[in-house]
């Protein structure tokens, strides 16, 4: 009865590989998103997909490209592997009430991204 | 100057000792202010919420925020082993939105 899962929980790869990474959450939110935690443990923001409208970070490269088929799905597609890509993304979901009510994000566990 | 700092410890203190972390922000309209709580290889998960200052308090953890200051606090009481974690402060203007994350902070807590 997982809230926000993820798939896979490891992905170790080469550099120049395409590769996917799927979340699911069962809580009935509208608002999904994908963070990055460095090695520092600093979590930063990528994407926000609320009703299908895509939010994105700026400072995400164009190789990253969120795709969500519904609204309890948001997967991440990363082209062109770099080795500064390796880290841990989390998937997460939040409810949208207009910023009117408490609406915390709920994480997944993560997808450990190792590119060699 | 980031919007959140947050020490990152590590912090190591004895069970039962009293913790507390911190941090400070820039932005005066973050309205909402959580502190989640990072088990190694897990996801953060979400420990306190509350809205403009005040304090709020569940179980042996009480948040605090000081809006005047840009200033908010955990405390831990009676801290266990099992509470030896990465607590991330965060906050925004918009509820889950844009969310701002300090850097976390490391807590050991010695049996």
């Amino acid at each position: 009865d997982t809230a926000v899962s993820q798939t896979p929980k490891y992905l170790v790869t080469q550099m120049g590989n395409d590769k996917s990474i799927k979340c699911e959450q069962n809580l009935g939110h509208d608002t999904m998103y994908w963070y990055k935690q460095d090695s520092k443990k600093f979590l930063k923001i990528m994407f926000s997909y609320n009703n299908k409208e895509l939010i994105i970070n700026e400072t995400v490269p164009n190789r990253f490209s969120p795709k969500s088929p519904d609204k309890a799905h948001l997967n991440l597609h990363i082209n062109s592997l770099e080795l500064g890509d390796s880290a841990v993304y989390f998937c997460a979901s939040s409810q949208d009430t207009g910023g009117l009510q408490d609406s915390p994000l709920h994480f997944g566990n993560g997808t450990r991204l190792t590119v060699t | 100057q980031k919007e959140v700092e947050q020490d990152p410890g590590p912090l190591s203190v004895p069970e039962g000792a009293i913790v507390s972390l911190n941090c400070t922000y820039s932005n005066s309209a973050f309205q909402y202010f959580m502190w989640y709580r990072q088990y190694s290889r897990k996801g953060p998960e979400l420990l306190m919420y509350t809205y403009s200052s005040g304090n709020k308090e569940d179980g042996r953890f009480t948040a605090q925020v000081d809006k005047s200051s840009k200033y908010i606090s955990l405390f831990i009481r009676d801290s266990q082993p099992s509470d030896s974690a990465t607590y991330l402060c965060a906050m925004s203007h918009t509820g889950g939105f844009k969310t701002i994350f300090g850097a976390g902070t490391r807590l050991f807590v010695k049996a």
